[in-house]
């Protein structure tokens, strides 16, 4: 067991531009959650998959994020037209569906600033 | 809708004093509870949960946290705090149904002085 891994760690991009981040679940994990955090702020919830169907979204997701879980295995988040306000740690964590409530397991994040 | 309090930004305590961090919640049902920790450049560790069941749980690295419905709270506690447990320490609820996704607070900044 490897962990929730993100791709890349860190991302500098200019205002406008387009950028796609990584997770890697855990293998045998069903779901797959993005959460963002914002300096000195709680992680927020912006969307979760089960399999290959992304069942919520957030409000905070806008129509420039978008998100998808092909197959089941690794998911993408891609922000186009990046704007200052994106600058944020963006956080992938996984989930075995159960019985129980499933605790959620986090990836190291990967930090996005926006020049 | 659910939400989390933090009321503590920053803490200090000495290495070996006793630790409380506190979590006010709300929510309309039973609430499922955590305690995360965070250190700089790293991902979230859970440290303990609350489901049901006895309302004082035991986490790792020492810390223990209790659940009062009656004053909506789910402290964390640990008895003797070490240099490396300078952290930010995030408490969340977790919603039933489907998404099950996770409510954070603010979160609270623990720096430990030698």
């Amino acid at each position: 067991d490897t962990g929730v891994s993100q791709d890349p760690r860190h991302k500098i991009t200019k205002r406008g531009q387009n950028v796609t981040f990584r997770c890697d679940p855990i293998s045998e994990h069903n779901r797959l959650y993005w959460y963002r955090q914002t300096l000195g702020q709680g992680p927020e919830f912006l969307t979760y998959f089960q399999n290959e169907a992304q069942l919520e979204k957030s409000r905070l997701l806008s129509d420039r994020f978008s998100a998808e879980r092909p197959k089941g295995s690794f998911s993408t988040l891609e922000i186009q037209r990046t704007e200052q306000g994106d600058s944020a740690m963006y956080l992938c964590a996984s989930s075995a569906r159960g019985v129980a409530y499933n605790e959620q397991f986090f990836g190291p994040g990967t930090r996005l600033t926006v020049l | 809708a659910q939400s989390v309090t933090q009321p503590d930004i920053h803490i200090t305590v000495s290495e070996g004093a006793s630790l409380e961090l506190r979590c006010n919640y709300s929510y309309g049902a039973t609430p499922y509870l955590f305690w995360y920790v965070q250190s700089p450049g790293q991902g979230l560790q859970l440290l303990l949960k609350y489901f049901s069941g006895d309302t004082l749980v035991q986490g790792i690295k020492g810390f223990e946290a209790e659940f009062k419905r009656s004053q909506s709270s789910f402290n964390l506690r640990k008895p003797s705090v070490h240099w490396s447990d300078a952290a930010e320490y995030f408490c969340a609820v977790g919603t039933t149904g489907t998404a099950s996704k996770l409510t954070f607070g603010t979160g609270t900044r623990l720096q430990v002085t030698l």
